[in-house]
């Protein structure tokens, strides 16, 4: 069973246009979330990474929640842009021995 | 600095065929990992080594090996390819096994 759910699978938006990205996970005990950016033929690319006490954190026109309690995150992108058309994956560390559990990502296009 | 790099970026096998990808890193990182990615699902783990001498088993190490004489290298090694070795392979570095990945481009690989 994968310990970490990623949601929507995919989406199309609207350039200009505001879109939340869901993760869900399972993974304890919980030592840090991330949230990688990963563009078509390209490695991922970290966005932000927040640990227990972090309840949001902003890069840019990316912003991430986590409430630790829920075990749940959000990723916001605000003002979507063409060039965030990507895989957006959620990866959670800790189970014990700090091993990732990496989403499959969510797919975003983002059309003109 | 270049961060991390991974030779070549394209790659056709035979099956039974053996070959190494290359990843090399400049950033003085101890940890060092080797993901595969396949359509559908997400990342997942084949080795990954803590520092130079010291290498472990991820979640899907068989037909693959791994050494780390040094802490800038870190060759994948395929013994005898297969078809269902078909896959994008990313190497990534961190300063810790809590801390921030960094990814390399990539090895696209196909085996016929």
């Amino acid at each position: 069973k994968n310990q970490v759910e990623q949601s929507p699978q995919s989406l199309i938006i609207l350039e200009g246009k505001n879109c939340t990205l869901q993760c869900n996970y399972t993974v304890s005990p919980f030592s840090n979330l991330r949230w990688y950016k990963q563009d078509t033929g390209r490695g991922p690319v970290s966005l932000t990474i927040m640990t227990f006490s972090e309840n949001t954190k902003s890069n840019g026109r990316y912003t991430a929640t986590l409430d630790a309690d829920t075990k749940q995150s959000s990723l916001h992108i605000t003002a979507s842009q063409l060039s965030d058309s990507a895989s957006y994956i959620c990866v959670v560390s800790g189970g014990g021995n700090n091993r990732l559990a990496f989403g499959k990502g969510n797919q975003v296009v983002v059309i003109p | 600095n270049a961060g991390v790099t991974q030779t070549p970026k394209f790659q056709v096998l035979k099956t039974g065929q053996s070959m190494t990808l290359q990843c090399a890193q400049d950033m003085n990182h101890e940890y060092m990992s080797w993901y595969r990615q396949d359509p559908g699902m997400g990342l997942r783990l084949i080795h990954y080594s803590v520092g130079a001498g010291i290498t472990d088993q991820g979640e899907v190490p068989n037909g693959y090996n791994v050494s780390r004489s040094t802490t800038e290298d870190f060759p994948l090694r395929l013994l005898s390819a297969a078809p269902s070795q078909t896959s994008v392979y990313f190497c990534a570095s961190s300063y810790s096994n809590s801390g921030e990945q960094y990814f390399g481009p990539g090895t696209r690989l196909t085996v016929t």
